[in-house]
């Protein structure tokens, strides 16, 4: 069983591009979830999705950044004119949504995101 | 009320000796406490995990205690090896929120 994919691992982008971060969860799962780690810091949540539904994106800047998790294919995060700030390690999480195992999110590799 | 603290920041033991991490929590909301591995340059990894109706969960070397009424909780790693040596970090999430809270992490470095 493939666990969490992301693609690209490592993604350079100059400011004022725009950088996409693909997310396929573990088969079975509907619920993905990003997060961002800074360098020497813990896991930040950014957004909650379900297929075709964004349930919580409390944790997202409200300008440049956005998630789609469409009903075929991967989960997307889009963070447009990149500046340097945005430079992270982006995470994705998926978990199975059922009752009693709703809470187990299994974490993909990442996609170190460097802006120069 | 969100943050989950997490100490100590790094920490050195002897191969074969305990590992204490303790984290600590405000929210009396939170219903789901998991503990995860990260290796550099890896995504972190599940280890083990509790919620609050008992107060110690074992699996192998790795045992999460839990004190409700301190709103703490703490993972303990017995006989420690060097394998273990990476990144720990707790997390918590409530009911109505899947999203987890992240502690800041634990540097571990368990010496030969």
């Amino acid at each position: 069983n493939a666990g969490v994919m992301q693609n690209p691992r490592h993604l350079v982008r100059r400011r004022g591009q725009e950088a996409r971060l693909r997310c396929s969860p573990m088969k079975g799962h509907s619920h993905v979830y990003w997060y961002r780690q800074l360098p020497e810091e813990g896991l930040k949540f950014m957004v909650y999705l379900q297929k075709e539904n964004i349930i919580d994106e409390s944790g997202m800047p409200k300008e440049r950044f956005s998630a789609e998790f469409p009903k075929e294919g991967p989960s997307i995060l889009r963070i447009q004119q990149v500046v340097r700030g945005d430079s992270a390690a982006y995470f994705c999480a998926s978990s199975p949504g059922t009752s009693g195992s709703r809470y187990e999110q299994y974490f993909g590799p990442g996609t170190r995101l460097t802006v120069t | 009320q969100q943050q989950v603290k997490q100490s100590p920041q790094s920490l050195i033991v002897q191969k074969g000796g305990i590992s204490i991490i303790n984290c600590a929590y405000e929210n009396t909301a939170f219903d789901y406490f998991p503990w995860y591995q990260q290796f550099p340059g890896k995504g972190p990894a599940l280890l083990i995990a509790i919620r609050p109706d008992v107060s110690e969960k074992k699996e192998g070397r790795f045992t999460i205690s839990f004190n409700k009424s301190a709103k703490q909780f703490s993972l303990h790693i017995m006989d420690s090896q060097p394998g273990d040596s990476a990144t720990y970090f707790c997390a918590a999430s409530m009911d109505s929120s899947y999203k987890l809270i992240f502690g800041s992490g634990t540097r571990l470095l368990v010496r030969p």
